[in-house]
């Protein structure tokens, strides 16, 4: 079966850094996908990886192993309006996106 | 601005009546939309896939009698539920993506409470 794995939730600081992993499993492999999700919002697009590498936006970060079906997201100088869910979700085969449960990510001052 | 828009945002409904949401594609055509569901710090479930002037296709366990799937134009899907229960209570989402490895543009959301 297909599947994706992320941690439940996270706790940081503000003003610090947090990487938040996501591993997967799927029939084919068609890019990778973080989305932000604050609650009871439609989820808002952060990156997309397709190749393996570092992709770089602002405070916000994501890289891929496609080889360890591995992939990180990397918040820096982490904000109060950070406090959302993060969602991994991977484009198989079908180009249908398989999506992780979500992180939770809480952000203390 | 956005992309896809969905409406109503929020809707409250008796038990056994239905309800219509609408998932309008702002920017461009779309041959196919998507349908999720998401209960409480639950993951997106994709429920069915909207394609244009042909049935849905639904994904297992979802009742395609129950929850009527319509999109009759390249801008518009309405997802129907009908005979609503408490159950049903939940985020519905749309989405549309434009091309095959570009992300996926979501609606606002629609937030069913069935009392």
């Amino acid at each position: 079966g297909q599947n994706i794995d992320q941690p439940t939730e996270m706790t940081a600081t503000e003003g610090a850094i947090v990487q938040i992993n996501c591993t997967y499993q799927t029939s084919g492999f068609n890019g990778l996908f973080w989305y932000q999700q604050h609650a009871g919002e439609a989820p808002t697009f952060l990156s997309y990886n397709v190749l393996d590498g570092l992709e770089e936006k602002g405070r916000f970060s994501s890289f891929l192993s496609r080889s360890k079906g591995y992939s990180y997201l990397l918040l820096k100088e982490l904000q109060m309006k950070d406090s959302a869910s993060y969602l991994c979700a991977v484009k198989d085969s079908n180009y249908q996106l398989i999506w992780g449960a979500g992180t939770k990510l809480i952000i203390k001052p | 601005g956005a992309v896809v828009s969905q409406h109503p945002s929020w809707v409250i409904c008796k038990s056994g009546t239905s309800v219509k949401i609408e998932c309008r594609s702002l920017d461009f055509q779309a041959t196919t939309m998507f349908w999720y569901r998401q209960f409480p710090k639950q993951s997106l479930m994709l429920m069915a896939t909207s394609n244009e002037g042909s049935k849905a296709t639904y994904e297992q366990g979802v009742e395609k009698d129950k929850f009527l799937i319509n999109h009759a134009s390249l801008t518009l899907s309405t997802l129907t539920v009908t005979s609503a229960h408490p159950e049903d209570s939940s985020f519905y989402i749309c989405s549309v993506t434009q091309g095959m490895n570009t992300e996926a543009f979501f609606g606002q959301g629609t937030r069913l409470t069935v009392v």
